[in-house]
């Protein structure tokens, strides 16, 4: 089974700073995938970053970077020049890539961010 | 089309009613999923179609739920004898590739009064 924590129910960083929104998982599979997604007010879900378990280097997208602890099971999201339409509920998420076919995504409880002016 | 589909936007079913979700994925994309998202928690995952083949279903909540994608493309999700506890937010995703992510549509708000 696949679990993904986030512990943060809710952020306010001032615009322009940089921001770090917390994941830890537990999984007992070798091969795995970490995502990070981002939810506005409007409901969809926008892909943000992926980070595969062996991948050596963390994954950056922009203004996005994945700080990938393998040992330590974190997978944080860091943020940084953080901009008003940043204000959104993210969700870390993670897939097996051990077994062919299981492709569902777990997802944790989601951060709401909140950058103020 | 450009994204994934999702209609109605919003649907207010009377207790007990039937209700029809259909879910439009990207063109050519293979996988696709249902997901069920109560107020203020995280999306929790219903069942899974590779083509028009149904994978898994193992979080479907009760023999209430039945999806459907007869020819590997659109994607009807079904709830009979709608109950309360059945108000979400329900999204489909669709992907191309494991690595890729999951595109998302804007989601279906079902409210059952």
């Amino acid at each position: 089974a696949q679990k993904i924590t986030q512990t943060q129910p809710g952020m306010f960083v001032q615009e322009k700073e940089a921001v770090t929104l917390d994941c830890t998982y537990d999984t007992s599979d070798q091969s795995y995938g970490l995502f990070w997604y981002k939810q506005p007010s409007s409901g969809e879900m926008i892909f943000l970053i992926y980070q595969g378990s062996y991948d050596e280097q963390n994954a950056t997208e922009g203004r996005y970077s994945l700080n990938f602890q393998k040992a330590r099971k974190s997978a944080n999201l860091v943020i940084s020049a953080s901009q008003l339409g940043d204000s959104a509920m993210y969700f870390c998420a993670m897939r097996s890539l051990s077994n062919f076919g299981n492709e569902k995504l777990t997802f944790g409880t989601g951060t709401r961010l909140t950058i103020i002016p | 089309g450009a994204g994934v589909s999702q209609s109605p936007r919003y649907k207010v079913a009377k207790r007990g009613q039937d209700v029809a979700l259909r879910c439009d994925p990207i063109s050519g994309h293979v996988s696709l999923f249902w997901y069920q998202q109560a107020l203020g928690q995280g999306p929790e995952f219903l069942t899974y179609f590779q083509n028009e083949a149904q994978l898994d279903k193992s979080g479907l909540p009760s023999d209430r739920f039945f999806a459907e994608r007869p020819e590997g493309s659109v994607s009807t999700l079904k709830i009979q004898r709608t109950q309360q506890e059945d108000s979400a937010v329900y999204l489909c995703a669709s992907s191309l590739e494991k690595k890729a992510g999951y595109t998302f549509g804007s989601g279906t708000r079902l409210t059952v009064v």
